[in-house]
């Protein structure tokens, strides 16, 4: 089975912190993902990474930043959190099957809900 | 027209229905299809991939329609533990952006006693 983990589950911060959320896969996928999830809107790509060092902006990359220093691990950064960023973030990987990215089906973390106050 | 449209519902069925709901799609150079369910403040979960002559899983049946570009899945003998989210999500050939694997919005699934 595959596992994705989450740092945290819960998270509360305060306005202009940097916040760092984590997430660690172990199935060697190649492809991570962070997307944030708020009622009314489903889900939004955040940023994606398709390998090593790669990273793409998403559809809201705007106050975020992601870092891939190792396969199994992707990080999401608030560079300077603000109570617009409250929302429930998910992490997900999946397997690239060629050089095709977005093909296989994508497997997602349990979530951290995050409040910035 | 949104990329990936699902009925929001929600839909309320007795245990032991049948219930059926689609998920239209804008690109018909889509090539992969996805049904998730989705818990309340839980995460998606994969509950099958759709495949182009149809797949069954248990209760559940997915199918594709490319020539109307829909899929669709049927669940059978409803029970109260399907009660769930069920986002719909469509992968389009692009080979260097992930901001073309698009979810639906969900569609409610209540089942009633």
């Amino acid at each position: 089975d595959v596992k994705v983990t989450q740092s945290s589950r819960y998270l509360v911060k305060r306005t202009g912190e940097k916040v760092f959320l984590e997430c660690v896969q172990d199935m060697d996928h190649e492809n991570m993902f962070w997307y944030r999830q708020d009622p009314g809107l489903g889900l939004r790509l955040i940023y994606f990474s398709y390998d090593v060092k790669m990273k793409e902006k998403g559809d809201i990359p705007e106050g975020y930043s992601v870092s891939r220093e190792k396969k199994e691990r992707f990080s999401l950064i608030l560079e300077s959190a603000s109570t617009n960023q409250t929302s429930m973030y998910l992490c997900a990987s999946s397997f690239r099957a060629g050089e095709v990215y977005s093909n296989q089906p994508q497997h997602f973390g349990d979530g951290t809900r995050l409040s910035i106050l | 027209r949104k990329e990936v449209e699902q009925d929001p519902g929600p839909f309320n069925v007795p245990e032991g229905a049948t219930v059926a709901f689609n998920c239209t799609y804008s690109n018909s150079a889509s090539q992969s299809f996805f049904w998730y369910r989705q818990d309340c403040r839980k995460e998606p979960k994969l509950l099958m991939s759709v495949y182009s002559s149809g797949n069954e899983d248990g209760r559940f049946t997915a199918q594709l329609n490319r020539a109307s570009q829909y899929i669709s899945l049927l669940i059978r003998d409803s029970k109260l533990s399907d009660s769930a989210t069920y986002l719909c999500v469509v992968n389009n050939p692009y080979y260097s952006s992930a901001s073309k694997i698009i979810f639906g919005s969900g569609t409610r699934l209540s089942i009633r006693p």
